[in-house]
């Protein structure tokens, strides 16, 4: 069965600060791997991970796939009190169907 | 574009009632998806539609039934709602299987008593 793994499930810092959020997977035959942010609504995509592309970068938000270690990490640099939300990683394997972890919430204190 | 709309937001139902969640996307997607997100438990996969007439179980299907009306539209019944229904469900599309993003609508907010 497919599995997703976060950590941490929460995690409380201050502006300024960097944090990296961590996503490891079971699944076969792996296609991609997604980030979402999810504040008090329905969840917004950040990034998608694949074979062919295992580093995404938009401002101050970055993750990497290690496919080696079935894992991927999101780093935000210079938090904001904005970046505080849940966030989201899932994973597709040769089903249709993508299999989500639990969250990290993040608390961003001024 | 609207992207993925939802209804309603919100609803309560006792137990036993009945009520269908109506879900549409304008983006001209394959893919759709019904998902429950209970505290702490992430996002859950319900059904999910890969094309126009085709429907699969997901994780947690009991007590469910949906309907794939058309490309657009994909909609999610409960037939005898129980308080372990009681979750925010959220309809997903995508573009088709594969290396492509789902995009989420806003949620209804479901309580059962």
């Amino acid at each position: 069965e497919d599995k997703v793994v976060q950590s941490p499930l929460s995690l409380v810092v201050h502006e300024g600060d960097t944090v990296t959020l961590n996503c490891s997977y079971e699944v076969t035959n792996f296609r991609s791997l997604l980030w979402y942010k999810q504040e008090k609504k329905a969840p917004t995509f950040l990034f998608m991970l694949t074979s062919s592309g295992i580093e995404k970068k938009s401002g101050r938000l970055s993750s990497i796939l290690d496919k080696k270690e079935l894992s991927s990490i999101l780093n935000i640099t210079a938090t904001q009190t904005g970046d505080s939300a849940i966030y989201l990683c899932a994973v597709e394997g040769g089903s249709e169907k993508l299999v989500f972890g639990k969250g990290t919430k993040l608390t961003v204190n001024p | 574009n609207a992207g993925v709309t939802q209804t309603p937001k919100f609803q309560v139902l006792k137990t036993g009632q009945s009520m269908t969640l109506q879900c549409a996307q304008d983006m001209n997607h394959n893919s759709m998806y019904w998902y429950r997100q209970d505290p702490g438990m992430g996002l859950r996969l319900i059904y999910y539609s890969a094309s126009e007439g085709t429907t699969d179980k997901g994780e947690v299907p009991n007590g469910y039934n949906v309907s794939r009306l058309n490309k657009r539209e994909f909609s999610l019944r409960l037939e005898s709602a129980a308080p372990s229904q009681t979750s925010v469900y959220f309809c997903a599309s995508r573009r088709t299987r594969g290396a492509y993003e789902q995009y989420f609508g806003p949620g209804t907010r479901l309580t059962v008593t």
